[in-house]
């Protein structure tokens, strides 16, 4: 069965320090896609990044990149100079099924980030 | 573009009550889902569509039906609520794609159920 494994329950960031938010997966799949989301305390789901499985290169989107390493099954979050802005909780999530057939999310348990001033 | 919109964000339930909870997306979307999330946990799927007319179970699909009747909603219905189906209830939408490239679901903003 498809398994996302966050390990942090949570974390603490000193403000413009980076940090990295892990997340394992399990599959069997061939085609697979790895998301990350922020939920700030608002509630609402904000999607950050993603990684497609064939992609050879980590995605990045402005200062938050992916460390995908295929053979080890992991997509870690990298957010560099973090802002006390970023103090949320962080959902790493797999596509299970095809891209083109409604490919639904499973989600891991989420890592709650503390940024320090 | 208001992007996906939910109603209600809030209700109260007694138990056995049945509602409706309506999601709407104006983006043109193929695909739509019904999230559940519980203190502590991530989301997990509970019906999903992908396309008018069609339905499918997700990971936590009992005491919960759907209806996909118009492209842009996308309806979850509660029968008979217990206290167990409190919880955040999200929806999300995305496009049919033909490659595996750039894919995001969009998620609305969230409804607070409390069965008591």
């Amino acid at each position: 069965a498809q398994k996302i494994t966050q390990t942090q329950p949570g974390m603490f960031v000193q403000e413009k320090e980076a940090v990295t938010l892990d997340c394992t997966y399990d599959t069997s799949d061939q085609s697979y896609g790895l998301f990350w989301y922020k939920q700030p305390s608002s509630g609402e789901m904000i999607f950050l990044i993603y990684q497609g499985s064939y992609d050879e290169q980590n995605a990045t989107e402005g200062r938050y990149s992916l460390n995908f390493q295929k053979a080890r099954k992991s997509a870690n979050l990298v957010i560099s100079a973090s802002q006390l802005g970023d103090s949320a909780m962080y959902f790493c999530a797999m596509r299970e099924g095809l891209y083109n057939q409604g490919g639904k999310l499973i989600f891991g348990q989420g890592t709650e980030l503390s940024v320090k001033p | 573009n208001a992007g996906v919109t939910q109603t209600p964000k809030f209700r109260v339930l007694k138990t056995g009550q049945s509602m409706t909870l309506l999601c709407a997306q104006d983006m043109n979307h193929e695909y739509m889902y019904w999230y559940r999330q519980d203190p502590g946990m991530g989301l997990r799927l509970i019906h999903y569509s992908v396309g008018e007319g069609t339905t499918a179970k997700g990971e936590v699909p009992d005491g919960y039906n759907v209806s996909r009747l118009k492209k842009q909603n996308f309806l979850l219905g509660l029968e008979s609520a217990a206290p167990s189906q409190t919880s955040v209830y999200f929806c999300a939408s995305s496009y049919h794609r033909e490659t595996e490239d750039q894919e995001t679901q969009y998620f609305g903003p969230g409804t607070r159920l409390l069965v008591l």
